[in-house]
């Protein structure tokens, strides 16, 4: 059973940057060809994906961050991380980080999701 | 970026009755739509993937139809466990996915 979990600062200071690992369990990120995906939460409203990455490296990311945001992969670690730079407290959310089949499949394993705040 | 709009936005409902949601794409999208249900402080659970199919585990009274720009999730006998929001997501534009706005399943 493939298990993910989140980790990371709590809380950030506004214009840092954010970064958040998260941890794979039950299975290796480098095979099966997978997704490892970020998606994010505002409190109280919508899921937000934010970008994935593949075992390759190629990575692709949602239009409206894609200049502040990059994921990575650590294959030795199984994990993989995501930075989101120049924060600013409308980035504060729940990050989740959860796994998809290919880049057109679902999201079928999820993390239990981490809470950011930006606030200084 | 395609838009994806749910509706209702919440509904009221009681045990064991029918329950119908959708979701339109605001371009095609096939059959590139999933749902998820995600309950209070918990991760979001897929539901039902390219459009119809059943995720591994889930109960048969969950339920999805459609194609091109209109989708429906179904809940027939709805239980207890079921009170929840429920989302969908479009893997068709895989440059930007995209999540309906999300419709809240609460107890008449």
């Amino acid at each position: 059973q493939v298990q993910l979990q989140e980790s990371g600062p709590g809380l950030v200071k506004p214009s840092q940057t954010l970064s958040l690992t998260c941890t794979v369990s039950g299975g290796s990120i480098s095979s099966g060809g997978h997704y490892w995906t970020w998606i994010r939460q505002h409190p109280g409203k919508g899921l937000e994906w934010i970008g994935y990455i593949h075992f390759s490296g190629s990575s692709y990311y949602n239009p409206s961050l894609n200049s502040r945001v990059s994921i990575s992969l650590d294959t030795s670690k199984n994990e993989f991380s995501l930075r989101l730079s120049s924060v600013t407290a409308a980035d504060t959310a729940v990050y989740y980080c959860a796994r998809a089949w290919s880049r057109t499949s679902s999201f079928d394993y999820w993390g239990q999701g981490t809470l950011v705040a930006v606030s200084s | 970026d395609i838009q994806m709009t749910q509706s209702p936005s919440s509904l009221s409902a009681s045990v064991g009755d029918r329950v119908t949601i959708t979701c339109r794409a605001s371009h095609t999208i096939s059959n590139y739509l999933n749902w998820y249900q995600q309950k209070p402080g918990k991760a979001p659970k897929l539901l039902i993937y390219s459009a119809s199919s059943l995720q591994s585990g889930v109960p048969s009274r969950f339920s999805g139809s459609g194609s091109g720009t209109d989708f429906t999730l179904t809940i027939s006998d709805l239980q207890p466990e079921d009170f929840a929001t429920y989302y969908c997501q479009q893997s068709y534009s895989t440059l930007a996915l995209t999540f309906g706005g999300g419709t809240k399943v609460e107890i008449k």
